[in-house]
């Protein structure tokens, strides 16, 4: 049983392009999160999506940021005129219900780095 | 906003010997996570602590939970060097967002 599969596992953007990340989550699981991470530091949560439906995005920057969770496929993690400063590793988790008894399962990440 | 506190950041301990990881967090919460990551790798999940009074163990690790106080530890017994790993508690607040501590840096020396 696959557990969350994230690609591509480096990502090398200019500044100026745009970075596109993908999550699959684990098989059965609908729930999916993005959380962001520099180095040396934890997690911070970026945006919680259900299919087709973005439950929270709080942690989302306003501008050049935005996520999807179609019906079919994986989830996707944009970022539009990428900065310096978006250079992180970018997590994906899944579980199976929103909030229950369960831990979230991880992918592998995305480490992107901006030149 | 939740605070989720970790201390130490770094911890660098023989082997043979015992220590514990604190995690303290600013709101109400009955769900607290410890993870374990690895450099260059993914978040593992250790254990999951879900009502006050919580104790759970597995292996050299055990982790407890205090709703009342906002606390919760990680305990290591006899550190072996396969230990050393960065750990993470997360506490789960209305179930959409986990919020994650600061990481403790734990070097085990032979």
């Amino acid at each position: 049983n696959a557990g969350v599969m994230q690609n591509p596992r480096h990502l090398v953007r200019r500044r100026g392009q745009e970075a596109r990340l993908r999550c699959s989550p684990m098989k059965g699981h609908s729930h999916v999160y993005w959380y962001r991470q520099l180095p040396e530091e934890g997690l911070k949560f970026m945006v919680y999506l259900q299919k087709e439906n973005i439950i929270d995005e709080s942690g989302m920057p306003k501008e050049r940021f935005s996520a999807e969770f179609p019906k079919e496929g994986p989830s996707i993690l944009r970022i539009q005129q990428v900065v310096r400063g978006d250079s992180a590793a970018y997590f994906c988790a899944s579980s199976l219900v929103g909030r229950g008894n369960s831990p979230l399962h991880f992918g592998n990440g995305t480490r992107l780095t901006v030149t | 906003e939740l605070k989720v506190e970790q201390n130490p950041l770094f911890l660098s301990m023989q082997e043979g010997k015992n220590y514990t990881i604190y995690c303290n967090y600013s709101t109400t919460s009955d769900r607290l996570y410890w993870y374990r990551q690895d450099p260059g790798k993914s978040l593992e999940s250790l254990f999951v602590l879900l009502s006050n009074g919580a104790v759970k163990q597995e292996g050299r690790l055990m982790a407890s939970l205090d709703t009342k106080a906002r606390l919760s530890t990680l305990h290591i017994t006899a550190a072996v060097h396969d230990l050393s790993a960065t750990y993470f508690c997360a506490v789960d607040i209305a179930g959409n967002q986990f919020y994650f501590g600061t990481g403790t840096s734990l070097t085990v020396i032979p």
